[in-house]
């Protein structure tokens, strides 16, 4: 099993749609989770932390289960500049693993 | 300054030779990651260096591969003998802390090996 993977994509979803993206990670002892946006030939940029009891930024909601090892963001509204891939981060140790990302095309 | 800075942004070289990429992280962060990314791919782990500890070099895909940091600031990530898969995105970030979500990634240094 991989150690962070996420929904393949790509998801296109028309302006205004609800979207959500799923993680799951394989070492039980992770703490930190996090996930981040990346533009087309783009560095990608820190999204929004993922607290356990679960929290919300905006239009974006992330959620955390510990017990099924998954994280999950939700973006409501969505706009054309979302269009992006969404990259899942968990912590192994000191280190900090990306999954393969799932990538949005919001469509007019 | 007021953010990771990477340098060249983009380095075209000789399979063979070898290459040096550099990166000035964020003033007084702590933690310094080097992750590269193949087109199309996701982020693959390299290297991490937090403050004066010894560096996690465990994603370092082979001794061609070796990076230092001097005086806990900048750092810079060495390829010998550059080879075609080397060519990728090479991407550094920093963190005030080991925190990981903290972190700002530079810019990158596009590599290609011909």
């Amino acid at each position: 099993r991989k150690e962070v993977e996420q929904d393949p994509g790509p998801f296109n979803v028309p302006e205004g749609a609800t979207v959500a993206f799923n993680c799951t990670y394989s070492n039980s002892a992770s703490q930190s989770f996090f996930w981040y946006r990346q533009d087309c030939r783009k560095e990608p940029k820190l999204l929004m932390s993922v607290y356990s009891s679960g929290n919300e930024d905006g239009r974006f909601t992330a959620q955390l289960n510990r017990a099924s090892q998954y994280i999950s963001l939700l973006i409501r509204d969505s706009k054309l500049s979302d269009s992006a891939t969404y990259l899942c981060v968990v912590n192994y140790g000191q280190n900090f693993v990306f999954g393969p990302g799932t990538r949005l095309s919001v469509l007019p | 300054g007021a953010g990771v800075s990477q340098s060249p942004s983009n380095k075209v070289t000789e399979k063979g030779k070898d290459v040096e990429l550099r990166c000035d992280p964020i003033s007084g962060h702590t933690a310094l990651y080097w992750y590269r990314q193949s087109l199309g791919q996701g982020l693959e782990f390299l290297i991490y260096f937090q403050g004066n500890s010894a560096p996690d070099k465990s994603g370092l895909p082979s001794d061609r591969f070796s990076a230092e940091r001097t005086g806990g600031s900048v750092s810079t990530l060495t390829i010998q003998r550059t080879q075609q898969e080397d060519s990728a995105v090479y991407l550094c970030a920093s963190s005030p802390t080991m925190a990981g979500g903290g972190y700002t990634f530079g810019s990158g240094t596009r590599l290609t090996v011909v």
